[in-house]
């Protein structure tokens, strides 16, 4: 199974909502990643988690609280976002940070 | 931050023709790797090489590695249709683990 899942496709919410995006792979994957993209842009990493362990944050604003409960699992917490925090949200994972990444098919959030 | 330019930004061909885009980048690499995404969807990732490696092939791709200019290409031969997407560069840095990402380059390809 090389598929990342990603739920929900698309998510419209307001400033003062909280919501979660989650991600999930069953590859055996130890590494996972956020990544943010806006329209015509590449995607901007966010946060990596190596071994269930964040170990890169992009100076992303805490309004975005990522959680790994286990090994194939990623979630990113959502709370009080502004209205350019719309974008597509890709998960991906991968052996190690820097081989062959496996993308999901992202989230596409709207706020409000 | 953007590591990679890629070059051209956009292009647009005529099904059958070639395409070929640029990815120049600026510090030391593991591997430079190319992706597709067709339009608001997840990337695919379609070929890696090596920082020894100087050319490889993967079915209609060829990219080529130039270490001493920090520079890739992909040429995607006899395109079709089904190849209109955007294609992005990444470089993967064993020291930063994790991936960069170039700009991309948009690709049309006519019927």
């Amino acid at each position: 199974d090389t598929e990342v899942t990603q739920t929900p496709k698309h998510l419209v919410m307001g400033m003062t909502n909280k919501k979660s995006l989650k991600c999930e792979q069953h590859m055996g994957h130890r590494a996972m990643y956020w990544y943010k993209q806006k329209a015509k842009k590449p995607p901007e990493l966010m946060f990596v988690y190596s071994y269930e362990k964040l170990s890169i944050n992009e100076s992303v604003p805490s309004r975005f609280s990522p959680e790994c409960p286990n090994s194939s699992l990623l979630n990113l917490h959502l709370h009080a976002l502004q209205p350019e925090d719309s974008a597509l949200y890709l998960c991906a994972s991968s052996q190690q940070g820097y081989h062959e990444q496996y993308f999901g098919p992202g989230t596409r959030l709207t706020v409000t | 931050s953007q590591q990679g330019e890629e070059d051209p930004q956009a292009l647009s061909i005529q099904e059958g023709e070639n395409a070929t885009m640029n990815c120049s980048y600026k510090t030391s690499i593991n591997n430079l790797q190319w992706y597709r995404q067709n339009s608001g969807r997840g990337l695919v990732h379609l070929i890696l090489i090596r920082s020894n490696e100087r050319e490889k092939h993967s079915g209609r791709l060829r990219v080529t590695l130039d270490t001493s200019k920090k520079s890739s290409s992909l040429l995607i031969t006899a395109s079709r249709a089904a190849d209109t997407a955007s294609y992005f560069c990444a470089t993967g840095e064993a020291a930063g683990n994790k991936l960069t990402f170039g700009g991309g380059t948009r690709v049309l390809v006519k019927p």
